[in-house]
């Protein structure tokens, strides 16, 4: 079946560091979305790419589809206490597996 | 705010026992989506509904099940309750129900506590 593996599982940073999260999949996939989850709160989408080899920036954060559809990380420049929280990739593919979520990464920023 | 309503928020209850979550999607969303987060696991996809109708299972055991109603609002039922079933069931709607999910709204959970 279909693995996906997202890396890393958890990052403690100094506030102002940036940040690189990634994941990799052994299917291809036509949409990545990118979630963050806030402490207590339900996953909310950050951002959305739809074609291989697309960079998109969001304020501070910046995703990149990877050309082979397999792939996706997502950047966070000059971190804010505000980032903390647990990053989600979702890969879209169709059918069932198209509901798939990564681990998670949980980023922690000291202050 | 997502739009998606979830109840009841927290919920206590003992083994063997049976509950019924509540979601209400967001105003014109046809499909909803379950899913179950445990402590330090990520969202596992449970089951989906697109206009009362299931359209896609994962990994959701056979004690659980969901429906989704004529006026879209959705039920997770979980029966014959263990304590490994004590996590976060979030409720998501989106627009879409087919070729691509699009974006997923989460409404903020359901903590089940099972003792």
């Amino acid at each position: 079946g279909q693995q996906l593996n997202q890396s890393p599982q958890s990052m403690f940073i100094q506030e102002g560091e940036d940040v690189s999260m990634n994941c990799t999949s052994s299917s291809i996939f036509n949409t990545w979305l990118w979630y963050k989850q806030d402490p207590g709160e339900g996953p909310v989408l950050l951002i959305a790419l739809y074609k291989a080899g697309e960079l998109t920036s969001n304020g501070r954060l910046t995703a990149q589809f990877g050309i082979t559809r397999k792939d996706s990380f997502l950047n966070i420049s000059a971190s804010i206490p505000s980032d903390v929280g647990i990053y989600f990739c979702a890969p879209d593919g169709g059918g069932a597996q198209k509901l798939v979520f990564g681990q998670g990464t949980r980023l922690t920023i000291n202050p | 705010d997502s739009g998606v309503t979830q109840t009841p928020k927290h919920l206590i209850t003992a083994t063997g026992q049976r509950v019924t979550l509540r979601c209400s999607p967001r105003s014109g969303d046809l499909s909803v989506y379950w899913y179950q987060q445990s402590l330090d696991q990520g969202l596992q996809f449970l089951i989906q509904y697109y206009n009362g109708e299931e359209r896609a299972k994962g990994n959701i055991l056979e004690r659980f099940s969901a429906q989704q109603f004529p006026d879209l609002h959705s039920e997770l039922n979980l029966s014959s309750l263990e304590l490994g079933d004590s996590a976060l069931y979030f409720c998501a709607s989106s627009r879409s129900g087919s070729e691509t999910t699009g974006e997923l709204f989460f409404g903020e959970g359901s903590r089940l506590t099972v003792l």
